[in-house]
């Protein structure tokens, strides 16, 4: 089974600041890695797959960057509606996996 | 717009079975693949089982395996999660989800409950 390690499990920023998330692999899973965000109360939402691919609607100051097994969400300026907890997730060997996941709060 | 609705949670006891169904619309659902995903009180997202595009592939999570049956009726838009021998570990929202190895459109989920 792949591991995904989310880091840090919480950030607390201001809006308007810029948010770097980490998700490393426990083993090499090519571009193969999708970020979701989660609202509370809320189903989850496709941000970016295959790595560094906008979904759908998705604005354009979300990013995702990386390959192999370290990998990264940008948030380039937040804004209110982004704070929320952000999970990656692989989907290059069975069993599919998230990661633990990463908490944007209000500094 | 994708939507999917899902429905069936409820209270159950250890050992007892519950059906989740999940209507689908907005998009060809004999296209994709399907998914039922899950989450734990304040805890993660946890992948549970996929179902191809014509119902003969099924993948599990090996924690469910032998107790819970994906399945899929393409004439109805509907996707299912049959589950038997429930444990309270099962206790979760179950999500409906269409699936191309990522997730791209998720239902607002089912809340299952086991407990005596």
């Amino acid at each position: 089974e792949i591991v995904l390690t989310q880091s840090p499990a919480t950030l607390s920023l201001s809006p308007g600041e810029r948010a770097t998330l980490s998700c490393r692999a426990s083993q090499s899973i090519s571009s193969y890695l999708a970020w979701h965000q989660q609202k509370p109360g809320q189903a989850p939402r496709l941000l970016i797959y295959d790595a560094s691919n906008r979904a759908t609607g998705i604005p354009a100051r979300f990013s995702g960057s990386g390959s192999g097994t370290d990998f990264t969400l940008t948030i380039s300026s937040l804004e209110p509606e982004d704070f929320a907890v952000y999970y990656c997730q692989q989907r290059s060997n069975w069993p599919l996996t998230f990661g633990g996941g990463t908490k944007v709060e209000i500094k | 717009e994708v939507q999917l609705v899902e429905s069936g949670g409820g209270l159950v006891q250890p050992g007892g079975s519950l059906r989740l169904s999940c209507a689908a619309s907005g998009f060809t659902f004999t296209s994709f693949w399907m998914s039922w995903v899950r989450q734990a009180s304040g805890k993660g997202l946890e992948w549970v089982a996929n179902i191809n595009e014509d119902g003969r592939g099924e993948f599990y999570l090996d924690s469910v395996k032998g107790r819970f049956t994906i399945s899929r009726d393409n004439a109805k838009n509907s996707l299912y999660l049959q589950m038997n021998s429930l444990r309270v570990e099962d206790t979760a929202v179950y999500y409906c989800a269409r699936a191309v190895g990522h997730f791209t459109g998720w239902g607002q989920g089912t809340l299952v409950t086991v407990s005596s």
